[in-house]
């Protein structure tokens, strides 16, 4: 089955600095590539999320990059504020007219701390 | 509220004893999956509903876990026999359709198993 690995685990950043996450995944059939952020004792919430059919998408001061040829993507963070801490999770999967039911197999979380 | 909602929010049990989680997905959906997400890990995926069909579950999901989802609607978890190491967050997400790939999550139920 698809395995995804996440790093780093944590990450210290100064306000307006900006943060990079980064996961790899094993499954080549993957094609649908999501980012959750999860502030402690809540839903994880959808920030993000690329498809295989494209290499980069941005919104605002989120940008998700994906290399399907290394099996990997990033999750990049500019100008970053305190309101940005929080556990970000990426995730991968089977998804849309593929079928595979678009389970999700998440990382392991990074938790950003964006320090004043 | 429209988006996912999950009932209880917290649960506290014996070990040994039955509990039941309900799910109520965001209205249309059809698509309704569960994930149990321990301390520092990522959500875990254990089953799926494609309206009231359950397509797919995980090896995770052993034979003391019983989900439903009888009209396509809500959704039940149960656990039967709890054991420490039940204790988690279940959340609960769905998906409008095959076309649209998004996974809006509950709260969660917190089960801790005592």
């Amino acid at each position: 089955g698809e395995n995804v690995e996440q790093h780093p685990s944590t990450l210290s950043v100064q306000e307006g600095d900006s943060a990079v996450i980064k996961c790899t995944y094993s499954d080549s059939a993957s094609n649908y590539f999501p980012w959750y952020k999860q502030e402690l004792g809540k839903r994880p919430q959808l920030i993000i999320d690329i498809r295989s059919n494209v290499g980069e998408k941005k919104d605002q001061r989120i940008a998700v990059t994906l290399n399907k040829t290394a099996k990997h993507f990033s999750l990049h963070i500019t100008e970053t504020q305190p309101e940005d801490s929080a556990v970000y999770f990426c995730a991968a999967s089977k998804g849309g007219l593929t079928g595979g039911g678009n389970k999700l197999t998440f990382g392991t979380g990074t938790q950003l701390k964006v320090e004043l | 509220d429209t988006g996912v909602s999950q009932d209880p929010r917290h649960k506290i049990t014996k070990r040994g004893q039955n509990v039941t989680f309900r799910c109520d997905p965001i209205s249309e959906h059809n698509r309704l999956y569960w994930y149990r997400q321990t301390l520092g890990q990522g959500p875990e995926f254990l089953t799926y509903f494609q309206n009231e069909a359950q397509l797919e579950k995980s090896r995770l999901l052993s034979d003391r876990f019983s989900a439903e989802r009888p009209k396509g609607s809500f959704s039940t978890l149960e656990i039967q026999r709890t054991e420490q190491g039940d204790s988690a967050m279940y959340l609960c997400a769905s998906r409008a359709s095959q076309s649209e790939e998004t996974q809006y999550f509950g709260p969660g139920t917190r089960l801790l198993v005592l």
